[in-house]
């Protein structure tokens, strides 16, 4: 299947600083990415919704000046945290989909994020 | 508003068989994902459903009824690390993914 891969794995980061992640489609080019984030023992939920060349599609309740998203190309997209406080703390999962229609959603490694 | 139900945990024995519920109420059905994701890793695909009946994969199998607005995830000959999560995911009218809250496995020996 196609691969996406997501960049750090983990990263841990002071409080007020920002932290940048990264989500790139390896072998297939992703005309829209969706970042998740998901809390412990919790199902995923849709952040935002980002198509290349455009800007972010957010979700009610997730502040688009905090979760900065960036889909500059059609195998590169990025989530910036900006001002990362300790409730932010949390997993940060990205998916991919191809230019070929709805297909099955191809999920990055995700990303372990923890503010101190 | 849309709605997806799966039972929040269930248990079963190593070599049993379980079958994992969803039901879903949708503005609209493109299809039905089920993913399996363990412990602080990312969903893995592991059927997808758009018409009604069984597909089986393997030891997988899923089950759509369109008119009922339910699936199950089947899955045989249980194994230990099938110990997760399964995600049940509807796509609805706008091709957007509706997800449940996931059923937590839980195989004993």
């Amino acid at each position: 299947g196609a691969v996406v891969s997501q960049h750090p794995s983990w990263v841990i980061c002071k409080s007020g600083t920002s932290v940048k992640i990264e989500c790139r489609s390896l072998d297939f080019q992703a005309t829209t990415m969706f970042w998740y984030r998901q809390f412990p023992k919790q199902s995923l939920m849709l952040m935002a919704t980002s198509n290349e060349g455009s800007k972010a599609t957010y979700e009610q309740g997730v502040e688009k000046d905090k979760f900065l998203i960036n889909h500059a190309s059609l195998t590169l997209s990025t989530l910036t945290v900006t001002s990362a406080h300790p409730e932010d703390s949390s997993f940060y999962i990205c998916s991919a989909r191809g230019l070929q229609g709805y297909t099955e959603a191809f999920f990055g490694q995700g990303t372990r994020l923890t503010v101190v | 508003g849309q709605n997806i139900d799966q039972p929040t945990e269930m248990t079963a024995t190593e070599g049993a068989i379980v079958q994992i519920n969803c039901t879903y109420q949708t503005s609209g059905f493109n299809g039905l994902f089920w993913y399996q994701q363990h412990a602080g890793e990312a969903p893995t695909f592991l059927s997808y459903n758009v018409l009604d009946g069984l597909e089986e994969k393997g030891r997988f199998s899923s089950f759509l009824s369109r008119s009922k607005g339910y699936s199950y995830l089947l899955l045989k000959e249980l194994q230990m690390k099938d110990s997760a999560s399964y995600l049940c995911a509807v796509v609805d009218s706008n091709y957007q993914l509706i997800w449940g809250a996931g059923t937590k496995l839980i195989i004993k020996p």
